[in-house]
């Protein structure tokens, strides 16, 4: 499979625990992106990384969230002191600076999501 | 920041008919808008999109318009089949940086 993993695809854990998200882009983009999606809304734009520098946060992303993609290539997304409120489906997804083949521009491509429930 | 509104919320099309989703966005820098379909359960995936350098594009039975002066775009899918049924997000970015998303249209074709 060559498109966006991520890991793992559901989480249940307690109010008050730490929970880490991994995200496996496509190869060759060089930009990865983080949403949270709760349901009946859109993807809500959390962060994004070029290569391995993160250069845009929302300032939905609290103290408690932090992202880090350390070589460029994969990322992990970590909630500390996870809330009630946390609970949704985060999505990544990444994207080429280069038009695709059906010549759209910068497609972002998203992957499974993983579903966070805290209890 | 950005802010996208989309409407309607929920439309429901006999097959056959036309749908129209519209959306609006407030940040004049955007020059990218993106539409995806997203199927129950499963991730969104981009269906059409559209520069600010270009007021219409078409694949098929989709198009999008961009009206840049009045900051709103839609996407138009013609002939509707039971399967174009999901919910689509139009969204607004400047450059594909912070991408930001509408609320979602849930598309139900009737057969």
């Amino acid at each position: 499979d060559t498109g966006v993993s991520q890991d793992p695809r559901h989480k249940i854990t307690k109010r008050g625990q730490n929970v880490t998200f991994r995200c496996d882009p496509i190869s060759e983009h060089n930009r990865l992106y983080w949403y949270r999606q709760t349901l009946g809304q859109g993807p809500e734009f959390l962060t994004y990384f070029q290569n391995e520098a993160q250069l845009e946060k929302s300032r939905l992303l609290s103290d408690r969230f932090s992202a880090e993609r350390p070589k460029g290539s994969f990322s992990t997304l970590e909630i500390q002191r996870t809330e009630q409120g946390d609970s949704a489906m985060y999505l990544c997804a990444s994207s080429s600076p280069w038009r695709n083949p059906s010549g759209a521009y910068n497609e972002q491509f998203f992957g499974p999501g993983t579903r966070l429930t805290v209890l | 920041g950005e802010n996208v509104e989309q409407h309607p919320s929920t439309l429901s099309v006999q097959e056959g008919d036309s749908a129209v989703i519209k959306c609006t966005y407030s940040d004049s820098a955007s020059n990218y808008f993106p539409w995806y379909k997203q199927e129950l359960g499963k991730r969104p995936q981009l269906i059409i999109d559209i520069r600010s350098n270009v007021g219409e594009k078409k694949d098929q039975r989709i198009a999008v318009t961009l009206n840049k002066t009045a900051k709103h775009f839609s996407l138009h899918i013609t002939e509707t089949q039971p399967e174009d049924s999901a919910v689509y997000f139009c969204a607004a970015s400047n450059n594909n940086n912070d991408m930001r998303f509408g609320a979602g249209t849930r598309l139900t074709v009737k057969p």
